[in-house]
């Protein structure tokens, strides 16, 4: 079974803090992605990667940044962490040339920023 | 600009009945669509898709019908179980291949009382 792993269930930070979240999948995915999800907005894509050292920006970018040094591993960065950034994480990983429906994601990171 | 939407936020139906969840989508190159359910505490889990040649995809108690011309996907679940209570998200992509974005809908949460 494919896992994707995120580091904390539950983070709290204070506003301006830098804030990383990190996500490991274990099954040599090329794609991995960070979405977040809000009440009434749903999933929206911020980043994602097809290959090691490699990003792109996805419909939200603006406020994070990512990292991806290593095939398994995806980080999220938040620079200086906002209220608005309170949200739910979710990280994701496919294999490329599959179809969407072998998307896999992680359980979460539910974030708060006071 | 929500490409894609679920307008009902929350759905109740009683155990047996069936449960019909509905999605629009405004974006004329979404070619594929697919339905992900996501419990509390666990990512999102892919669960069926229809391509815009077929019109109906099924898989045992669940099918998707897709109409086109109208933009408008439905998901019917029959007979709906309690265990079927999860927020159900709609999602579309330009192609079938991963690493094609996905753009998903609101969610709605579908509650299956015994």
């Amino acid at each position: 079974d494919v896992k994707v792993t995120q580091s904390s269930r539950y983070l709290v930070k204070r506003t301006g803090e830098k804030v990383f979240l990190e996500c490991v999948q274990d099954m040599d995915h090329e794609n991995m992605f960070w979405y977040r999800q809000d009440p009434g907005l749903g999933l929206r894509l911020i980043y994602f990667s097809y290959d090691v050292k490699m990003k792109e920006k996805g419909d939200i970018p603006e406020g994070y940044s990512v990292s991806r040094e290593k095939k398994e591993r995806f980080s999220l960065i938040l620079e200086s962490a906002s209220t608005n950034q309170t949200s739910m994480y979710l990280c994701a990983s496919s294999l490329l040339g599959t179809t969407n429906e072998k998307l896999f994601f992680g359980s979460g990171t539910q974030l708060s920023v006071l | 600009d929500q490409q894609v939407k679920q307008n009902s936020p929350s759905l109740s139906v009683q155990e047996g009945r069936i449960s019909i969840l509905n999605c629009d989508y405004t974006n004329s190159m979404f070619d594929y669509f697919l339905w992900y359910k996501k419990y509390p505490a666990e990512g999102p889990t892919f669960l069926i898709s229809i391509s815009s040649i077929k019109d109906k995809n099924e898989d045992g108690r669940f099918t998707v019908f897709l109409n086109k011309s109208a933009k408008h996907l439905s998901l019917h679940i029959v007979p709906s179980q309690p265990g079927d209570s999860a927020v159900y998200f709609c999602a579309a992509s330009a192609y079938e291949t991963s690493g094609s974005r996905l753009t998903f809908g609101e969610g709605t949460q579908l509650t299956v009382n015994p």
